[in-house]
């Protein structure tokens, strides 16, 4: 499979607890994307990595996540002291252009309930 | 800021049927792109086609067409003789230079389309 996967696919935590997601994006892929998707809404940024540099975080992302992509391989995107409104599909993507208009290649996300 | 509406919340219709699924786009920038990407029930977004502010060409791939309309901020998908294999939830999406941020997409709220048999 050369696509992109995300593991886990399914998590399930208790409020205050830490949860770490990981994506291994299409090999060679320069650029990595985390979205996060609630119910009945369409996909919303997070943040994004060319390589291993992470050049832009939404206001979306609270002090509480924190996202890393070593040597611009994998990525981890790590929730602190989750709260119920954490509760959403988390999707990662990459690309291999340099520009607008890209087209982006997703994973099938990591759906993340908290109790 | 930039911004894309998909009215339609859900669809449903029976197979065979010819089904239009509507995009309104905002944005302030001459040059952007838009998409529409296929959500699955398994959860992957499946890239369909993307479109250029200069190409004003309508396209047609099978069964699927898209109208792009930069008179009304319009970039509609049409799916003839519609299939079960069709349900899905279909996103609309922008990225433009605004803000200076041309890597990041813009998604609507997308449109549950359910084919019945």
């Amino acid at each position: 499979d050369t696509g992109v996967s995300q593991d886990p696919r399914h998590k399930i935590t208790k409020r205050g607890q830490n949860v770490t997601f990981r994506c291994d994006p299409i090999s060679e892929h320069n650029r990595l994307y985390w979205y996060r998707q609630t119910l009945g809404q369409g996909p919303e940024f997070l943040t994004y990595f060319q390589n291993e540099a992470q050049l832009e975080k939404s206001r979306l992302l609270s002090d509480r996540f924190s996202a890393e992509r070593p040597k611009g391989s994998f990525s981890t995107l790590e929730i602190q002291r989750t709260e119920q409104g954490d509760s959403a599909m988390y999707l990662c993507a990459s690309s291999s252009g340099y520009g607008m208009g890209e087209k982006l290649f997703f994973g099938s996300g990591t759906q993340l309930s908290v109790l | 800021a930039q911004k894309v509406t998909q009215a339609q919340t859900e669809i449903s219709v029976v197979e065979k049927e010819d089904v239009t699924l509507d995009c309104v786009y905002e944005t302030r920038d001459t040059t952007y792109y838009l998409f529409w990407y296929k959500q699955p029930p398994s959860g992957e977004l499946v890239f369909l086609i993307r479109r250029n502010s200069f190409d004003e060409q309508n396209e047609i791939s099978g069964r699927y067409s898209w109208n792009f309309q930069k008179s009304t901020s319009s970039f509609n998908f049409t799916i003839t003789a519609s299939q079960v294999v069709d349900s899905a939830v279909y996103f609309c999406a922008l990225s433009s230079n605004s803000g200076g941020s041309n890597y990041k997409l813009t998604f609507g709220k997308g449109t549950l389309l359910t084919v019945n048999p």
